[in-house]
């Protein structure tokens, strides 16, 4: 079945600065590849996805890349704020979701 | 307002005692699940549903059983529960069981003692 994996587990970054996590998986099958933010006390919420036939795709200031040959994709956020404190999850879609073990962000003021 | 609900929020409970934990969505959506998340372990797919009457085992589907009478529901049934089913649960739903941005509900914190 799926496997994912996810890097770092926990990341501290200075308010302004960039913050990025890095996840793989195993099966070539996948073509869906979302990212959650869950806040405390809260489920799971959608902030970016991408589709296999797409290498990128931004948002503000999120971007997610995708490198199906490897496996790997990852998240990019630039000009962190406290706000985007939480824990990160990527997740990959081919006959069911599996999700990676989670990133702690913490954004320093 | 479209939402996940899941009831209770907590929940602590002892061995063997039967519990259900409730899920309602409000989006029409085909597709339903059941989580748990663990520290380390993220969340791990235990049940889910693409319809009514239609329901399949996920990753961690042992000790756990579900139903599926309604589209919008879609509950949890823990029939003796142990210790090792401490953890906090999290139902979701999305239009379809690929490609689908999953809605998910608040959680369920549960303790067995």
């Amino acid at each position: 079945g799926e496997n994912v994996e996810q890097h770092p587990s926990t990341l501290s970054v200075q308010e302004g600065d960039s913050a990025v996590i890095k996840c793989t998986y195993s099966d070539s099958a996948s073509n869906y590849f979302p990212w959650y933010k869950q806040e405390l006390g809260k489920g799971p919420q959608l902030i970016i996805d991408i589709r296999s036939n797409v290498g990128e795709k931004k948002d503000q200031r999120i971007a997610v890349t995708l490198n199906k040959t490897a496996k790997h994709f990852s998240l990019h956020i630039t000009e962190t704020q406290p706000e985007d404190s939480a824990v990160y999850f990527c997740a990959a879609n081919g006959q069911n979701f599996v999700f990676g073990p989670g990133t702690r962000l913490s954004v320093l003021p | 307002e479209a939402q996940v609900t899941q009831n209770p929020r907590y929940l602590i409970t002892v061995t063997g005692k039967k519990l259900t934990v409730t899920c309602s969505q409000n989006m029409n959506h085909e597709y339903m699940s059941w989580y748990r998340q663990d520290p380390g372990l993220g969340l791990r797919q235990i049940y889910y549903s693409m319809n009514v009457e239609v329901t399949d085992k996920g990753d961690v589907p042992e000790g756990y059983k579900v139903s599926r009478k309604e589209k919008r529901n879609f509950p949890l049934i823990l029939e003796s529960p142990s210790p090792n089913q401490t953890s906090l649960y999290f139902c979701a739903s999305s239009l379809g069981r690929g490609g689908y941005e999953q809605y998910f509900g608040p959680g369920t914190r549960l303790t067995v003692t």
